[in-house]
C-alpha cells in the first residue's frame, strides 16, 4: 500500500459526460501528479501541482482541468468524454516538488461507451 | 519527442540470472532518475532512484547505474526471480524548471522459473 488512495477504481461512462476523479496523497506529501496510462502505453504526464499550486502541465486537453484543495487532496476533471479518453489515470504524490520519489495510487480505469 | 526511452519493450531471463534493463534519455537538464515496476491493474511501484552525483546506487537485488556523459542508465537485478517479472518503467526529473517526472514506455520483464 503506497498510501496514495485513488477513488472511483473503476468508472464506466457515456460520451459526452463529465467525471471527476479523486486522488488523496500519503500523509505530509505536498506534491500532487496526474498521469495517464492508455493500453499499455507510457505514463504520460498531465499535470502536477504543489501545496495548492500548478507546478507543471504536460499534454493535459483542454477538456480537463484539475485542482489541489487546502487538505491537500485533488480532483482530474475529465469533460466532453471521448472514446480516445478510455484510460487509466494515476495520481501520484511526492513530499517535495523534485528530487524524491513519487508514490502512485493504484489508478483509476475509465471507460467511455 | 520522446526525451526518455526504453528501446527494449520486452526481455526473457532465466531464474537465478541477472536483469538489465536500459533507459536513455536526450534532455540534459534531467538529474534524477527513477526506476518504478508495475504489475497489471496496479499502480507503478517505487524501486531505487539515483542523483546524477552519483553513478551508482544500490538496494538489496537492485542496482542502477548512471552514464551522465551517454545520457544512459541501467537497472541490473541479481539474482532474478520470477516474481520480478512485471513491466519496468525508468522516470527522470529535471531539478529546475519544471518540476515533473517524466516516464520511459517501459520494458516487460518475464523471469523465466
Amino acid at each position: 500500500d503506497s498510501g496514495v488512495t485513488q477513488t472511483p477504481k473503476h468508472l464506466i461512462t457515456a460520451t459526452g459526460q463529465r467525471v471527476t476523479l479523486r486522488c488523496s496523497p500519503r500523509s505530509g506529501d505536498l506534491s500532487v501528479y496526474w498521469y495517464q496510462q492508455s493500453l499499455d502505453q507510457g505514463l504520460q504526464f498531465l499535470i502536477q501541482y504543489y501545496n495548492g499550486e500548478e507546478r507543471a502541465k504536460g499534454n493535459i486537453l483542454e477538456r480537463f482541468s484539475a485542482q489541489q484543495f487546502p487538505d491537500l487532496h485533488s480532483e482530474l476533471n475529465l469533460s466532453s468524454l471521448e472514446l480516445g479518453d478510455s484510460a487509466l489515470y494515476f495520481c501520484a504524490s511526492s513530499v517535495q516538488a523534485m528530487n524524491t520519489e513519487a508514490f502512485f495510487g493504484q489508478g483509476t480505469r475509465l471507460t467511455v461507451v | 519527442d520522446q526525451q526518455v526511452k526504453q528501446n527494449s519493450p520486452s526481455l526473457s531471463v532465466q531464474e537465478g540470472r541477472i536483469s538489465i534493463l536500459n533507459c536513455d534519455y536526450t534532455n540534459s537538464m534531467f538529474d534524477y532518475f527513477l526506476w518504478y515496476k508495475k504489475y497489471p491493474a496496479e499502480g507503478p511501484t517505487f524501486l531505487i532512484s539515483i542523483s546524477s552525483i552519483k553513478d551508482k546506487n544500490e538496494d538489496g537485488r537492485f542496482t542502477v547505474f548512471l552514464n551522465k556523459s551517454a545520457k544512459h542508465l541501467s537497472l541490473h537485478i541479481v539474482p532474478s526471480q520470477p516474481g520480478d517479472s512485471a513491466v519496468y518503467f525508468c522516470a527522470a526529473s529535471p531539478s529546475s524548471g519544471t518540476y515533473k517526472y517524466i516516464f520511459g514506455t517501459g520494458t516487460r520483464l518475464k523471469v523465466l522459473a
